[in-house]
């Protein structure tokens, strides 16, 4: 079957960089893709990967290892609203597939 | 533009009744999709409409569900006859091009809640 692991969860402090992990046993991969959920709203896209190697945008970066079966999301510059559950989601042509998630906690 | 629109935003409804949950994607949008989280799961996919046909449904969980999309704009999901395990969140997220790797919009959720 397909399944992802991610950390459950992971604090950090305002300013520092934060590194999610997520590994996954797939076929057929297409892509790993990383979002964000504040609590109880909308998932919302950060960024896919469908080639080995790293995805900047703004503050938040993404690294995908095919050969790994691993990828990773970087936060830099953390803030207070960053606090969320951040899911990796690996995609088929038409599904995603989501791990569990991993909730972030950023302290003052 | 407007977002991904979900209603009711919670139902709370007896074992064996019917629950309708309704979608308004983006507009423009021909693909939607639904999903739902039940307690401590993951999110999983449940189908996916391009237009107003079903492209793939391999995630609907049991006949009681019925998802339409007529003319290719709103979409609608029955749970009917409900039941407990069906408590959760339903999803439903649209994008214009087919394929993960350009991010689906998702509505903020219906949480359902059966007793």
């Amino acid at each position: 079957g397909q399944s992802l692991e991610q950390p459950s969860e992971v604090t950090a402090v305002e300013g520092a960089i934060v590194q999610i992990n997520c590994t996954y046993q797939t076929s057929g991969f297409y892509g790993l893709s990383w979002y964000q959920q504040h609590d109880g709203g909308a998932p919302t896209f950060l960024s896919y990967n469908g080639l080995d190697g790293l995805e900047e945008t703004g503050r938040f970066s993404s690294f995908l290892s095919r050969s790994d079966s691993y990828g990773y999301l970087l936060l830099q510059e953390l803030q207070m609203k960053d606090s969320a559950s951040y899911f990796c989601a690996w995609g088929g042509y038409s599904t995603l597939t989501f791990g569990k998630g991993t909730m972030l906690l950023v302290s003052p | 533009e407007a977002g991904v629109t979900q209603f009711p935003s919670h139902s709370v409804i007896e074992k064996g009744q019917t629950v309708t949950l309704r979608c308004d994607p983006i507009s423009g949008h021909d693909n939607l999709y639904w999903y739902r989280r039940v307690m401590g799961k993951e999110i999983k996919f449940l189908l996916h409409f391009v237009k107003e046909s079903k492209q793939d449904e391999s995630g609907m969980p049991n006949n009681r569900f019925l998802a339409e999309r007529t003319g290719g704009t709103y979409s609608t999901l029955k749970v009917q006859p409900a039941e407990l395990e069906d408590s959760g969140v339903y999803f439903c997220a649209s994008s214009q091009a087919t394929g993960s790797n350009y991010g689906y919009t998702f509505g903020s959720g219906t949480r359902l809640t059966v007793v």
